[in-house]
């Protein structure tokens, strides 16, 4: 199908590694969302790009965190010297337009660290 | 942001009808309602959004309360695929945010 496609599905890494989380959206959306899903919790907004780009970061919890879509359609989030605190579901979403319009989510990235 | 109240969880059982709740009292006049659910190990999936009239679309009803302050999604017969965590979410058409933001929603269980 031609749903929001995440990628690895799942991840494992040590404290200390870097790590690369890939979205690709669905094709033509205009806007991007990742979010960060804890254990038993809701989604938390990370990041929004609208296009190529990033109108708004203020949900990333650190400097370690970094987010790019430099083409405007595959977004990468990068995890610099992670940290077991890091370790969640990262979901990413695509949409028409940032306002309003229903939001297509992937299935996300488990990231674990040891 | 407007904050939203949803039972932990409730139960139904497969074929019946089921109502779920939502208290959204501090809701603003341009909020929409959406709902979206998640099932196991994946990724939110949007249901049905609305202003003030009652919706209708193939996965679910959405009804508004006349003064907006509370919803309730409608399954109108529940399958074992409808177990699941639904979250209810104002949102704000035309404000600067366009981030969704989670509650803890409402876990369903269905009973066959």
């Amino acid at each position: 199908g031609a749903g929001v496609s995440q990628s690895p599905r799942y991840k494992v890494a040590k404290r200390g590694q870097d790590v690369a989380l890939r979205c690709d959206p669905i094709s033509g959306h205009v806007s991007l969302f990742w979010y960060q899903q804890a254990l038993g919790q809701g989604p938390e907004f990370l990041t929004y790009f609208q296009n190529e780009a990033q109108l708004d970061k203020s949900g990333l919890p650190s400097d370690r965190f970094f987010a790019e879509r430099p083409e405007g359609s595959v977004s990468t989030l990068k995890i610099q010297r992670t940290q077991q605190e890091d370790s969640a579901v990262y979901l990413c979403a695509s949409s028409w337009d940032r306002v309003g319009q229903p939001q297509h989510f992937g299935d996300g990235t488990r990231l674990s660290i040891l | 942001d407007a904050k939203t109240t949803q039972p932990n969880s409730m139960e139904s059982n497969e074929e019946e009808p089921v109502h779920l709740p939502c208290n959204h009292s501090t809701i603003s006049g341009t909020d929409y309602i959406h709902w979206y659910r998640q099932l196991p190990s994946q990724g939110p999936e949007y249901v049905i959004h609305g202003l003030t009239s009652n919706v209708n679309n193939r996965m679910a009803s959405l009804a508004i309360a006349e003064d907006r302050k509370s919803s309730t999604l409608i399954l109108h017969r529940a399958t074992l695929r409808d177990a699941a965590v639904y979250y209810c979410i104002p949102t704000n058409y035309g404000g600067s945010q366009g981030n969704l933001i989670f509650g803890k929603g409402t876990k369903l269980s269905v009973k066959p």
